[in-house]
């Protein structure tokens, strides 16, 4: 298994300007989660699904941030308008079933964001 | 909500010698703790989960101790090596199912 597939790796943007972060999750895992990593804040759950369905989204900053999970293979997290302060990595993760209890997640490599 | 602290943001020691990582959580008491390690440019990768009825757990040259009544976890690495060096993050569920809340992680630096 190629693990969960996070793209782009790496993104500069200009304030204002729409950005969409892409997840792969690992194939059979049925629960998703965006996370926020910064130095200051470590790293922040935003959202997360399960079975394609959102189930927490309390920690989405705001109306800015909106994310989707159109399928069991395909999730996106979107910011519009991009501000500065968003610059951080962010992270998927996915979980297997049956494993609820338990929350043990498996990473994908992150997204690398720089607002200018 | 929970709140998880690890109260050391740096550690170095030499190699050979056993690491101790610490991580303290407050208000709820979890069903379970975890410890991920996480390398630069890369993603937290589990490492170890321990439940609350179970005091002490080893992989290979790592030990993890939960103690409930302290709300404190221990993480050890024995006979260190430069290559274990990394960030260590402890994490636990909240009283939400499916939260998983991440500590800011403590920075291993293992010298030859």
């Amino acid at each position: 298994d190629a693990g969960v597939i996070q793209s782009p790796r790496h993104e500069v943007t200009e304030m204002g300007q729409e950005v969409t972060l892409r997840c792969k999750p690992i194939s059979g895992h049925n629960s998703l989660f965006w996370y926020r990593q910064t130095m200051m804040r470590g790293l922040e759950l935003l959202i997360y699904f399960n079975n394609n369905v959102p189930i927490d989204d309390s920690g989405m900053p705001e109306d800015r941030f909106s994310a989707k999970m159109p399928n069991a293979s395909f999730s996106t997290l979107k910011i519009q308008p991009s501000e500065p302060r968003d610059s951080a990595v962010y992270f998927c993760a996915s979980q297997e079933p049956g494993t609820a209890g338990a929350n043990v997640l498996t990473f994908g490599a992150g997204s690398r964001l720089t607002v200018l | 909500s929970q709140k998880i602290e690890q109260n050391s943001e740096a550690l170095n020691i030499q190699e050979g010698k056993t690491a101790t990582l610490t991580c303290n959580y407050t208000n709820y008491s979890p069903a379970y703790l975890q410890w991920y390690r996480q390398d630069p440019g890369r993603g937290p990768v589990f490492l170890l989960l321990i439940r609350e009825n179970e005091k002490e757990k080893r992989k290979e040259r790592l030990k993890v101790t939960f103690d409930t009544t302290l709300k404190q976890s221990l993480f050890h690495i024995t006979a260190s090596q430069p290559a274990d060096s990394a960030t260590y993050l402890c994490a636990n569920r909240g009283s939400t199912l499916g939260r998983l809340y991440f500590g800011r992680g403590t920075q291993l630096t293992v010298w030859p």
